[in-house]
């Protein structure tokens, strides 16, 4: 089933600008993870937060994690054209026992104009 | 550099003919997935293992089956191919049985006439 949820659902922004997107989801989580895919290519992970994480920091990504909201938002700064995909938050959706692999979003598509 | 390798990128079949995607990871991880990807509906899990001969039931899993006979190699396959089973296949492994990374292919694209 559909857990997280990102939004905007499309983002267009300037080269060098910085680009926000938001994640929601349902369930308590053990982490959080956001991915990227190119147009037409696999998924590559980007960062993992976990529950009792609030920021993280990798390159030009920046992570923020609300556990009390079910929410999460990735930071793109200083945006490149290469930054052009699409980007999937995805949670481990803990149940206490369960164990059915990571739940997607649904994406926000990102490009960056030159 | 590790690695998940599908082997086919692109396939066309017909209706009702018999698919299968193969996908083969080198980093000794014990779980493997694979999902779908349409337009709208973001990946959705058909079905998934976590040890050999072993497999789980995802979010999708009618229409398919699946086969793990060694430890690197997780096959899909398509029965009786079906038009609502056009679709991007993304095969994934972890070392983490439900929270770590996923490794991806790149994906096969599979378009049934």
């Amino acid at each position: 089933s559909q857990q997280g949820e990102e939004d905007p659902q499309a983002l267009s922004i300037q080269e060098g600008e910085n680009a926000t997107m938001n994640c929601s989801y349902k369930t308590s989580i053990n982490n959080l993870q956001w991915y990227r895919q190119n147009s037409g290519r696999g998924l590559v992970h980007l960062i993992l937060i976990r529950s009792n994480e609030r920021e993280k920091h990798s390159g030009r990504l920046r992570v923020t994690l609300d556990t009390s909201k079910k929410s999460s938002s990735l930071l793109i700064t200083a945006s490149r054209a290469a930054d052009t995909a699409s980007y999937f938050c995805a949670t481990d959706g803990y149940s206490g026992g369960g164990a059915d692999g990571l739940t997607f979003g649904k994406g926000t598509h990102l490009i960056i104009q030159p | 550099d590790v690695k998940v390798t599908q082997s086919s990128r692109y396939l066309v079949k017909r209706t009702g003919e018999k698919v299968f995607l193969e996908c083969v990871q080198d980093m000794d991880h014990e779980n493997m997935f694979w999902y779908r990807q349409d337009p709208g509906l973001g990946l959705r899990l058909i079905y998934f293992s976590y040890d050999v001969k072993m497999k789980e039931k995802g979010d999708i899993p009618e229409g398919y089956s699946v086969s793990r006979e060694k430890k690197e190699r997780f096959s899909l396959i398509l029965e009786s191919a079906s038009t609502n089973q056009t679709s991007m296949y993304l095969c994934a492994s972890s070392f983490h049985r439900n929270t770590g990374e996923l490794f991806f292919g790149e994906g096969s694209r599979l378009t049934v006439l």
